[in-house]
């Protein structure tokens, strides 16, 4: 069956520009996660849903940071006029239960 | 806060060797522990898992045991190959009820396998 995926897989921004990341789950995941992956580290949580609910965004770093699930499956995480800081690795994952699933992610470099 | 140790790399190693990457994670409840592999250029990928004491995950010769008196769950292989070369990430979920069950990593051992 198909996995998690996301696109684009590639994406070059410059600094001010606005960006969005999007993320196909599993059919039939309830639960949705957006992690950052800065260069040679783990992976660090940004938010979380429960179908269409987000229900946890403390590991947002800024207000630029938004992302969505309108309506329960794919979600959108937007960065909003990107800082050379933003460069990093978008994992997205879903999960029924405990074990999540990761998509292949999201480089992401601003310029 | 819940928080993951892991071994640091690079590890280099001979086909055949014996691998151990330690773990130790933070004694917050019982949580379920993981042990993710990146390969180069893809993304992370659930290599094995256990939810409670005493639990041994297994997969692709990879094992590794949940130990609560040691707050530990150790990554082994005994022989490894070319392939096994990927960075290896320990992680742990809470285990509160009420909790959205998000990942927190440890930051990851590079693993070289030399032919």
């Amino acid at each position: 069956g198909a996995g998690v995926s996301q696109s684009p897989r590639y994406k070059v921004a410059k600094r001010g520009q606005d960006v969005a990341l999007r993320c196909d789950p599993i059919s039939g995941h309830v639960s949705l996660f957006w992690y950052q992956q800065a260069l040679g580290q783990g992976p660090e949580f940004l938010t979380y849903f429960q179908n269409e609910a987000q229900l946890d965004k403390s590991g947002l770093p800024s207000d630029r940071f938004f992302a969505e699930r309108p309506e329960g499956s794919v979600s959108t995480l937007k960065i909003q006029r990107t800082q050379q800081e933003d460069s990093a690795v978008y994992l997205c994952a879903s999960s029924l239960g405990r074990t999540q699933f990761f998509g292949p992610g999201t480089r992401l470099t601003v310029l | 806060g819940d928080s993951v140790t892991q071994m640091e790399g690079p590890v280099t190693l001979s086909e055949e060797a014996c691998l151990t990457i330690n773990c130790t994670y933070t004694a917050t409840g019982y949580p379920s522990l993981f042990w993710y592999v990146q390969y180069p250029g893809e993304g992370l990928q659930l290599l094995l898992k256990a939810t409670k004491a005493d639990d041994k995950g297994s997969n692709k010769g990879f094992e590794a045991t949940y130990r609560k008196e040691t707050t530990s769950f150790h990554l082994e292989k005994g022989s490894v190959q070319v392939s096994d070369s990927a960075v290896y990430f320990c992680a742990r979920v809470p285990s509160d009820p009420g909790s959205n069950y998000k990942l927190t990593f440890g930051k990851g051992t590079l693993l070289t396998v030399n032919p």
